[in-house]
């Protein structure tokens, strides 16, 4: 069984600083997937970044960038510069190897709130 | 990029009457179609696959007789909540992927719809 955490319900982050928002997995698959996505109040998933687990470097999208520690089990995602429209929820989930499987599991969310 | 249509965005019916909820893809054929329910400050729980043609594949707990789902065709799935009651308000988002995208299934993007608040009352 799969199992994603985050332990951070809420946090804050001043405008224009980086802010690191935690993700643990747990799983027995070799080959699994790690998603980001940010729900803003008006509540559509927005896709983010993706790492896969063989990947040997960290992914980066813009001004999201994830911190993959595979022996850690952690794939935590760093938003740098945060600006105003980052409040948001953001969920970490996660794809496992299951045949024909696409579906996610997501995490709890963690709230950021980004303060002027 | 690929576009997901949901409809309504927000819904208020009666106790006991039924609702339709709509998702539809509108650049491509999604072959498969996931259902999520979401609390208030909760995360999305799956509730159902949906797959063209075939019958839905319901999670644990979730009762298929309530929540009727139909993907009659590739690109438009539907989510019915029969008998609704106010335990059943919540926050309903579909999601597809894209598997010709993908060499595998594990960095394929899945895709989101608007999702859609019920309130009962």
């Amino acid at each position: 069984a799969q199992k994603i955490t985050q332990t951070q319900p809420g946090m804050f982050v001043q405008e224009k600083e980086a802010v690191t928002l935690d993700c643990t997995y747990d799983t027995s698959d070799q080959s699994y997937g790690l998603f980001w996505y940010k729900q803003p109040s008006s509540g559509e998933m927005i896709f983010l970044i993706y790492q896969g687990s063989y990947d040997e470097q960290n992914a980066t999208e813009g001004r999201y960038s994830l911190n993959f520690q595979k022996a850690r089990k952690s794939a935590n995602l760093v938003i740098s510069a945060s600006q105003l429209g980052d409040s948001a929820m953001y969920f970490c989930a996660m794809r496992d190897t299951g045949a024909g499987s696409y579906q996610l599991t997501f995490g709890k969310g963690t709230k950021l709130s980004v303060i002027p | 990029g690929a576009v997901v249509s949901q409809h309504p965005s927000r819904v208020i019916c009666k106790s006991g009457t039924s609702v339709k909820i709509e998702c539809r893809s509108l650049d491509f054929q999604a072959t498969t179609m996931f259902w999520y329910r979401q609390f208030p400050k909760k995360s999305l729980m799956l509730m159902a696959t949906s797959n063209e043609g075939s019958k839905a594949t319901y999670e644990q707990g979730v009762e298929k007789d309530k929540f009727l789902i139909n993907h009659a065709s590739l690109t438009l799935s539907t989510l019915t909540v029969t008998s609704a009651h106010p335990e059943d308000s919540s926050f309903y988002i579909c999601s597809f992927v894209l598997p010709s995208r993908a060499l595998t299934t594990m960095n394929t993007e899945a895709f989101f719809g608007q999702g859609t608040r019920l309130t009962v009352v």
